[in-house]
């Protein structure tokens, strides 16, 4: 069965320093991976996602991510961090032809002044 | 272009009773999809209708339904509501419903089953 595990729950960051939220995926086939972010009370937005086009992905907002096939890895990455990004963070995996989307646990991103 | 919305964004009902939650996609978008977020399930997927037809299936009771009009408005419906039906359900819709496309989210209709 398809899954993706988020390792972390919870990760706290000071404002102006990196931020790495980690992600795994069950690999089967060839998947299409995406990062979305959930502010308070609102819906998921996406932050940037892999269609095996380049491995390393850029998203808004400074966000990137990178595609290891051998590591089965999609870890989500900023160089800085804002006080506005903290939220919840979903990897999310989902294969060929029109299979659902498949959602990680998430994992909460706060950002300490 | 206007994003995909939901409504009503709240709801309150209580045990034994029905609730009909809709959404209307991104114009063009034929797919949509519906999830159902709790704190301790996550997000998990309950249908995909695409061209009024149901394509996909979460692993959800009976209780759970929906369909989808010519316009490609989506009603999700869930009878006999249970406390644990309680949770923020959210839409997503995209063009074709294929792997590779995004799929963008409405806010959600959090809904508290009383």
């Amino acid at each position: 069965a398809q899954s993706v595990t988020q390792l972390d729950s919870h990760v706290s960051v000071s404002e102006g320093t990196p931020v790495l939220l980690r992600c795994n995926y069950s690999s089967s086939y060839s998947p299409s991976l995406f990062w979305y972010v959930q502010h308070p009370n609102k819906g998921l937005q996406l932050l940037l996602k892999y269609t095996s086009a380049a491995t390393l992905v850029k998203g808004i907002n400074g966000f990137e991510a990178e595609f290891k096939k051998s590591e089965t890895s999609f870890h989500l990455t900023k160089p800085s961090a804002h006080m506005s990004d903290a939220a919840e963070y979903f990897c999310v995996v989902t294969y060929s032809g029109n299979t659902p989307l498949v959602f990680g646990k998430g994992t909460r991103l706060s950002v300490i002044a | 272009k206007a994003g995909v919305t939901q409504t009503p964004r709240y709801l309150i009902k209580t045990r034994g009773q029905q609730v009909t939650l809709s959404c209307s996609p991104i114009s063009g978008h034929r797919s949509v999809s519906w999830y159902q977020q709790t704190p301790g399930q996550g997000l998990q997927f309950l249908f995909e209708y695409f061209s009024e037809t149901q394509r996909n299936k979460g692993n959800f009771p009976g209780r759970f339904s929906g369909r989808q009009f010519s316009n490609s408005r989506s009603e999700m419906n869930v009878s006999t509501l249970e406390l644990g039906d309680s949770a923020l359900y959210l839409c997503a819709s995209s063009l074709v419903g294929l792997d590779q496309e995004t799929q963008y989210f409405g806010p959600g209709t959090r809904l508290l089953v009383l």
